[in-house]
């Protein structure tokens, strides 16, 4: 059981190149999310899907995008990167928001230039 | 504006002692979240806390949840030097998996 997948693991971009960020679980999870994590901080929310076709908004959402079209993959696009997105992105699912465990991915670490 | 405030936020103990981290948040919720992360790894759960009164022991950890008070705890028991790391609190602000995390308490276990 994999759980989590995100791919890649180190990234370096530079200023105003774009890229996907790949998430996949492999639980059939209904609830999944993205978050950053940058030095001495919490993770921050990003973006999160309730369900296929379903996706909302978090706390720091400028700058990405997110589509939910299956159960298992929920991908984080960065449109036109910026030094201010350097961070260790983390994916994360959970059956559903009824108070479940959540898991998490083992992290994506993002430079940019 | 949610706030989620854990203390300390650095945290360097001997072996064999006791101890408490702290995390309060400002605003009404039922639901909170304790992480432990290693360095360079991901977020492991420890406790999900869902409702007032709410106490769970696993090992040498134990969390308890106030919602009165707006605050959770996290205490250390007899501390092993393989609980250093870092440890996070987590509110649930609308109970829909919209998290917000504390800034996290370094823990080091020392001999």
């Amino acid at each position: 059981n994999a759980g989590v997948t995100q791919t890649p693991k180190f990234q370096v971009l530079k200023t105003g190149q774009s890229m996907t960020l790949q998430c996949a679980q492999d639980m059939n999870h209904e609830y999944m999310s993205w978050y950053r994590q940058d030095p001495g901080m919490g993770l921050r929310l990003i973006h999160y899907s309730v369900g296929a076709g379903i996706t909302d908004q978090g706390e720091v959402p400028n700058g990405y995008n997110v589509s939910r079209s299956t159960t298992e993959d929920f991908p984080l696009r960065l449109l036109s990167a910026a030094p201010s997105q350097t961070s260790v992105y983390f994916c994360a699912s959970s059956p559903g928001t009824g108070g479940n465990t959540i898991y998490f991915g083992e992290g994506s670490w993002l430079t940019v230039v | 504006e949610l706030k989620v405030e854990q203390n300390p936020l650095f945290l360097s103990m001997q072996e064999g002692k006791n101890y408490t981290i702290y995390c309060n948040y400002s605003t009404t919720s039922d639901r909170l979240y304790w992480y432990r992360q290693d360095p360079g790894k991901s977020l492991e759960s420890l406790f999900v806390l869902l409702s007032n009164g709410a106490v769970k022991q696993e090992g040498r950890l134990m969390a308890s949840l106030d919602t009165k008070a707006r605050l959770s705890t996290l205490h250390i028991t007899a501390a092993v030097h393989d609980l250093s790391a870092t440890y996070f609190c987590a509110v649930d602000l609308y109970n829909n998996n919209d998290m917000r995390f504390g800034a996290g308490t370094r823990l080091t276990v020392k001999p």
